[in-house]
């Protein structure tokens, strides 16, 4: 079993929906949490950053993390075209220099 | 403000070569990682370096290096090529817990 699991997808919604996001983790010492977005031929980019359990909410976008479950959400309302791209959980346990776990991705389509 | 840059953006080599890759942090993050990542196994995490010292490596052989110098930009070197290594390489830069920014990429092919 790998350390953080999420389903590759694609997962095509059409324009305005609600789209949600999630991965399951095995690690309990995981208390960083973080969703990153991946246009083609780019690198990750930050969306967001959430520690510990609870929600965080940014514009149209909206992190759970669920610790006793160890499952984590990113739910993207309104969704857009231009929000097609592949979404990455991550996670860690410390600060950072013990380097982010990562899911492979779901690829997210949003058809106009 | 300038973000990550790596260099090159695309290469080619043959088995059995060695390679080089750049990366140049963000003005003033002197935190640099880098990940590899691959269509089967996703981003992986290679090593990290904080004032030119690697604090950190992941679960990789011994022909991925890297290195840092003192205005923390970094390289890493891969020795001894194999078909497996095709990639797309990725350095990030930190300031802060966790708060990576990640650069376009270095995409090695190799033949």
């Amino acid at each position: 079993q790998k350390e953080v699991e999420q389903d590759p997808g694609p997962l095509s919604v059409p324009e305005g929906a609600i789209v949600s996001l999630n991965c399951t983790y095995s690690n309990s010492a995981f208390q960083y949490f973080m969703w990153y977005r991946q246009y083609s031929r780019k690198g990750p980019e930050l969306l967001m950053y959430t520690y510990s359990s609870g929600n965080k909410e940014d514009g149209r976008f909206t992190a759970q993390v669920d610790k006793s479950s160890k499952y984590i959400s990113l739910f993207i309302r309104d969704s857009q075209p231009s929000d097609s791209a592949t979404y990455l959980c991550a996670m860690s346990a410390g600060g950072g220099a013990d380097g982010l776990t990562f899911g492979k991705g779901t690829h997210l389509i949003i058809q106009p | 403000k300038a973000g990550v840059t790596q260099t090159p953006r695309y290469l080619i080599k043959t088995r059995g070569q060695q390679v080089t890759l750049s990366c140049s942090p963000i003005s003033g993050h002197r935190s640099v990682s880098w990940y590899q990542q691959t269509p089967g196994q996703g981003l992986q995490f290679l090593f990290e370096y904080f004032s030119e010292t690697q604090r950190n490596k992941g679960n990789f052989p011994g022909r991925f290096s890297g290195r840092q110098f003192s205005n923390s930009r970094s390289e890493m070197n891969v020795s001894t090529l194999e078909l497996g290594d095709s990639a797309l390489y990725l350095c990030a830069s930190r300031v802060g817990a966790n708060v990576l920014t990640f650069g376009a990429g270095s995409r090695l092919t190799v033949l």
